[in-house]
């Protein structure tokens, strides 16, 4: 049972252009959100997260967006760079759950 | 401050045996996860302690198993080791409280053969 997808396993976008990576999420007892990038041979690095009494949150070039109705968030990157190529995780956490449930990863190539 | 360190980085094994990882948290974090990433799968919480005591258990079989000891300091124990259980382990560590970042070591490869 996937409770955390991540439906695009892999997307390319040209450098400069907007990148939009996409989760969806099926339990209504998550909360918190966030996203992890993941360069082959590296542990993940956290990038951004979002509280679900917000709908929005923005870190430089990334924004991510939240929307508890349709239970699905998605992470914006504007402008992308060639180092933004990487895997992108979005994860899920209940309130007072230490547990993070993660999705499967999308792969993103930015193009030069 | 050092990053979280996971010991060894590569390893190979047979089936049926049992292997032991090592994570080293971030100084002054008291919470460690560990999980674990295969192909197609994302990365699949095995379980998590805080100060010795394991407070969240993910869906994996009684052969996988942990500890934590005083300095934070932890351990993960495959035994019986089967095919399936090649993978990415990677184990996080963080200050505390469940809404703060985690922040992932590099994760040891196991190859079983």
């Amino acid at each position: 049972d996937q409770q955390v997808k991540q439906n695009s396993p892999s997307l390319s976008v040209q450098e400069g252009r907007i990148s939009i990576l996409n989760c969806d999420y099926t339990n209504s007892m998550f909360d918190y959100f966030l996203w992890y990038k993941k360069y082959p041979a590296e542990g993940p690095t956290f990038l951004i997260s979002i509280s679900s009494i917000k709908d929005k949150n923005e870190d430089g070039r990334f924004t991510v967006f939240l929307n508890k109705s349709a239970k699905h968030l998605s992470l914006h990157i504007v402008p992308s760079q060639p180092g933004d190529s990487a895997v992108y995780f979005c994860a899920a956490a209940a309130f007072g759950n230490e547990k993070l449930t993660f999705g499967t990863g999308t792969r993103l190539t930015i193009i030069p | 401050k050092a990053g979280v360190t996971q010991t060894p980085r590569y390893l190979i094994k047979t089936r049926g045996q049992q292997v032991t990882l090592s994570c080293s948290p971030i100084s002054g974090h008291r919470s460690v996860s560990w999980y674990q990433q295969t192909p197609g799968q994302g990365l699949q919480f095995l379980f998590e302690y805080f100060s010795e005591t394991q407070r969240n258990k993910g869906n994996f079989p009684g052969r996988f198993s942990g500890r934590q000891f005083s300095n934070s300091r932890s351990e993960m124990n495959v035994s019986t080791l089967e095919l399936g259980d090649s993978a990415l382990y990677l184990c996080a560590s963080r200050a505390g409280g469940p809404q703060e970042t985690q922040y992932f070591g590099p994760g040891t490869r196991l190859l079983v053969l």
